[in-house]
């Protein structure tokens, strides 16, 4: 069973960082595509950003330069480092697992981020 | 990038009717290669993440029952739910696989 648990969310002050985790299992991580999916409280999904196999990896406009998504295929484990945070970060992060076709087929519960002062 | 615009915002519909939600694109996700739309719509319920339904426009996913379809061609799809079930309550987005993803705003589906 495809299992995508994330982890490391909470409360940060504007301009500060966080280092969001997604254990992954159940499937070939190490071929995988994967995504993180932003949803603000009450609001639609937001593609945030897309790491191939090779840890090459893409941004949302409104992210790119803030944020950085790694893999470590050893231990089935993405991250999203994000730094510089601001108010409007605040929503809840999913990972999602691309299915080869570019549909995101397996998604974890999510991880609460609130950047306040 | 492309942009996805879904209408209605919101539909109410009787149980064991029809419903029906568009989804527009700014330009064709359609991969003239593969002859492939490279759309997907998913089901969000509260409290829950998405649940894929169907990609390629009209592939259903393994598990979906059969009364959610796709169809659509180039820039114009549609979702359609037959005979609805209260269990569909939910919101649904449209997304596109074409290139660097985007999500339509989501359409909030009622028991009228």
């Amino acid at each position: 069973e495809v299992q995508l648990v994330e982890s490391g969310g909470g409360l940060v002050r504007p301009g500060g960082s966080l280092r969001l985790s997604c254990a992954a299992s159940g499937f070939s991580f190490s071929t995988s595509w994967m995504h993180w999916v932003r949803q603000a409280p009450g609001k639609g999904l937001v593609w945030v950003s897309r790491i191939m196999s090779d840890g090459n990896a893409a941004y949302a406009d409104s992210v790119e330069g803030r944020f950085t998504f790694s893999r470590d295929n050893a231990r089935n484990t993405l991250f999203l480092q994000m730094d510089s945070l601001r108010v409007e970060d605040t929503a809840v992060y999913y990972c999602a697992r691309d299915n080869y076709n570019g549909a995101f087929d397996s998604w974890g519960r999510g991880t609460l981020v609130i950047v306040s002062s | 990038d492309i942009v996805l615009t879904q209408s209605p915002d919101t539909l109410a519909v009787s149980l064991g009717e029809r419903a029906t939600i568009n989804c527009k694109s700014s330009q064709s996700v359609l991969y003239s290669s593969s002859n492939k739309n490279y759309l997907a719509w998913y089901q969000q319920k509260p409290g829950q993440p998405p649940r894929l339904l169907i990609y390629w426009a009209s592939t259903r996913e393994s598990g979906v029952p059969d009364r959610f379809s796709g169809s659509g061609s180039g820039t114009d799809f549609t979702l359609t739910i037959n005979s609805l079930q209260a269990e569909d309550v939910a919101v649904y987005y449209c997304q596109q696989h074409f290139s660097t993803r985007t999500f339509g705003q989501g359409t909030r589906l009622e028991v009228k």
